[in-house]
């Protein structure tokens, strides 16, 4: 049974560039949250995608976007990147349908360096 | 708002002893979950365990154990028996348990640092 799976694995970008990062969630999941952890901190919230639409969003500007397919796989567009965007992009999965205790599937992120 | 604190930046602990993990936290929530995760050099966030805010008893799952004090606010981790394997940051984590607008998203600490001493 295949986890949460993140494209790419890493990725090296210039400033003011655009990148998308994508994310397939576990089977039987079907919505799709973000992360960004700097590096030494603990991940923060981006947004969670629900029914191909955003249903709740972090303290994140608008250059941050998502999507949401009908296969519930996701993507994060990041636009006019910053050097401070530099991090580790966590996608997570989960089912409405299973209790909170058990719902978080966790795959191995994008490493987005910025230069 | 929810708010996480975890205060051992880093902490080493010998093969098959027991380690401590501390993780204290706020909110205004009546009613929430508690997680703590695992974070190998990888990079993937393991599930360890989770505790709701009115279970009766302290979650277990194997070798792990969840310290949970309401009134104190505190939701330490235990691991017994440490392991090589088990160095890797560790994160505790929250969210509210109810379902609606602002609960979705869980709210992580800085994380602690465990070290596996042979």
């Amino acid at each position: 049974d295949a986890g949460v799976t993140q494209s790419p694995t890493h990725l090296i970008k210039t400033r003011g560039q655009q990148v998308t990062l994508r994310c397939s969630p576990k089977s039987g999941h079907d919505t799709v949250s973000w992360y960004q952890q700097a590096l030494g901190q603990g991940p923060q919230f981006i947004f969670q995608y629900y029914e191909e639409e955003e249903r709740q969003r972090g303290n994140f500007p608008d250059r941050f976007s998502g999507h949401q397919f009908p296969n519930y796989s996701s993507e994060l567009n990041v636009n006019a990147l910053l050097l401070g965007d530099s991090a580790l992009y966590l996608c997570a999965s989960s089912s409405i349908t299973v209790k909170p205790n058990y719902g978080y599937t966790f795959g191995s992120g994008t490493r987005l360096t910025v230069v | 708002a929810q708010k996480i604190t975890q205060t051992q930046p880093g902490m080493f602990v010998q093969e098959k002893e027991a380690v401590t993990l501390d993780c204290t936290y706020d909110t205004s929530d009546p009613s929430y979950g508690l997680f703590w995760y695992k974070q190998p050099s990888s990079g993937e966030m393991i599930f360890l365990i989770y505790q709701g805010s009115y279970d009766q008893q302290n979650a277990t799952e194997g070798r792990y154990s969840l310290n949970f004090q309401k009134a104190r606010k505190s939701a330490n981790l235990v691991i017994s028996a440490s392991q090589l394997g088990d160095s890797a940051m560790y994160f505790c984590a929250m969210r509210p348990a109810y379902s609606g607008a602002g609960s979705y998203q869980l709210t992580f600490g800085k994380g602690t640092k465990l070290s596996v001493i042979p």
